[in-house]
């Protein structure tokens, strides 16, 4: 079965910095490229950021380029989403997600809730 | 960026009645249009890719059809279940954008 499971979520405030991790089982994650996608309570998703299987490619929203930072360890099967420097505007539930087709997310973690206030 | 606007914002039906969501496009995204839904408290779930390709699981009562700029996911015959927020999602280009979902209400 796969399982897709976010942590590192929490109550920041402005300015401040957090990391969340996704832990993936289930699938070969080497294999695969993974995605962070957010929604702010009670909007729409937004997809955040995405690597490639092996680390060496990344791409960012624009609205969290410069601040936000993707990678991955494949030994762990776990990728990674450092934010820096963030923002009222940040706040959301955070997915990661995946699927074999580049921009497909079949798969979807339960999501990490980040509040960022004074 | 591609803007997907998604119409009607809110679609109130009755258990059995069929469902036609839209999906417009600011500009081609080819085939590259998924479809996805979410329930409340809920992660969203894959329902169609490109275009029309049902993911593994999904009823049959959802289609998916359209090219280019206009797309449309069609729910035949509505069940309990079947209500909840609808959202297109284009992989064309980066960044990989979502329309702004379609929320599908009991009647």
């Amino acid at each position: 079965e796969v399982q897709l499971v976010e942590s590192g979520g929490g109550l920041v405030q402005p300015g401040g910095s957090l990391r969340l991790s996704c832990a993936a089982s289930g699938f070969t994650f080497s294999s695969y490229w993974m995605h962070w996608v957010r929604q702010a309570p009670g909007k729409g998703l937004v997809w955040v950021s995405r690597i490639s299987s092996d680390g060496s490619r990344t791409a960012y929203a624009d609205s969290v380029k410069g601040r936000f930072t993707i990678s991955r360890d494949n030994a762990k099967n776990t990728v990674y989403l450092e934010m820096n420097n963030l923002r009222a505007e940040d706040t959301a539930v955070y997915y990661c997600a995946s699927g074999e087709k580049i921009g497909v997310n079949v798969y979807w973690g339960q999501g990490t809730l980040v509040t960022v206030s004074s | 960026e591609i803007v997907l606007t998604q119409s009607p914002a809110t679609l109130s039906l009755s258990p059995g009645e069929r469902a036609t969501l839209s999906c417009r496009a600011s500009q081609s995204v080819s085939n590259y249009l998924a479809w996805y839904q979410q329930k409340p408290g809920q992660a969203p779930r894959l329902l169609i890719y490109d275009t029309s390709n049902r993911a593994t699981g999904i009823p049959a009562r959802f289609s998916g059809s359209g090219s280019g700029t206009d797309f449309t996911l069609t729910v035949s015959s509505l069940e309990p279940e079947d209500f909840a927020v609808y959202y297109c999602q284009q992989r064309s280009d980066w960044p990989y954008t979502f329309g702004q979902g379609t929320k599908l209400e009991i009647k």
